[in-house]
């Protein structure tokens, strides 16, 4: 099976623009995640998408949305870019079917975001 | 509220050598699960192993093992006979309630020829 993609892998915007990033997840996988990694927060958990559903949410502003479309494929945009960011945003996919899931997460190669 | 803890920021060993990675873990939740994901240089995560909080039994696979204590609250995993290839950034996670990861703060190791 492939694994997870994202695209694109690098991209570089001034502050105050928008961003959109896309995430396809593997194959029969229904469930998305996605994470943000800085240098000083570390790996902090965003959002999770099941069934085109937010199901999870972490302690981001509201700046920071996502969606997942019928095919479970998934997008996040972030608004109004502020220079802090700045990060490697990556994206999970699992079988999650029930709210406790069980299943383990696999991870994209991340984009990497620069906010000038 | 989950909290995962890493106390080893870097760790450098010489070739051949055993590499034990510490972690600690907070959670008030009676089932969950931990893991173990690698982060080369690329950066992308890989997922190294799991474990669920009702079997404590340790295991070994490969060069990789892992030493889960309930008691302690720690779930150790070590690299035996490391290899160069196996310098990267290593991250303990949990998973309680919901589908959502808490990562410790990761331990670098470097690997010298």
């Amino acid at each position: 099976k492939a694994g997870v993609t994202q695209t694109p892998r690098y991209l570089i915007k001034t502050r105050g623009q928008q961003v959109t990033l896309s995430c396809s997840p593997i194959s029969g996988h229904r469930s998305v995640s996605w994470y943000q990694q800085t240098p000083g927060q570390g790996l902090q958990f965003l959002f999770e998408y099941f069934s085109e559903t937010q199901r999870n949410k972490g302690n981001f502003p509201g700046r920071f949305s996502g969606r997942q479309f019928s095919n479970s494929r998934s997008e996040m945009n972030v608004s109004t870019l502020e220079l802090g960011d700045s990060a490697l945003y990556l994206c999970a996919s699992s079988s999650a079917t029930g709210t406790a899931s069980t299943d383990t997460q696999y991870f994209g190669p991340g984009t990497r975001l620069t906010v000038l | 509220a989950q909290k995962v803890t890493q106390a080893q920021t870097e760790i450098s060993v010489v070739e051949k050598e055993d590499v034990t990675l510490d972690c600690v873990y907070e959670t008030r939740d009676t089932t969950y699960y931990l893991f173990w994901y690698k982060q080369p240089p690329s950066g992308e995560l890989v997922f190294l192993i799991r474990r669920n909080s009702f079997d404590e039994q340790n295991e070994i696979s490969g060069r990789y093992s892992w030493n889960f204590q309930k008691s302690t609250s720690s779930f150790n995993f070590t690299i035996t006979a490391s290899q160069v290839v196996d310098s990267a950034v290593y991250f303990c996670a949990l998973k309680a309630a919901g589908n959502k990861l808490t990562f410790g703060g990761g331990t670098r190791v470097l690997v010298k020829p």
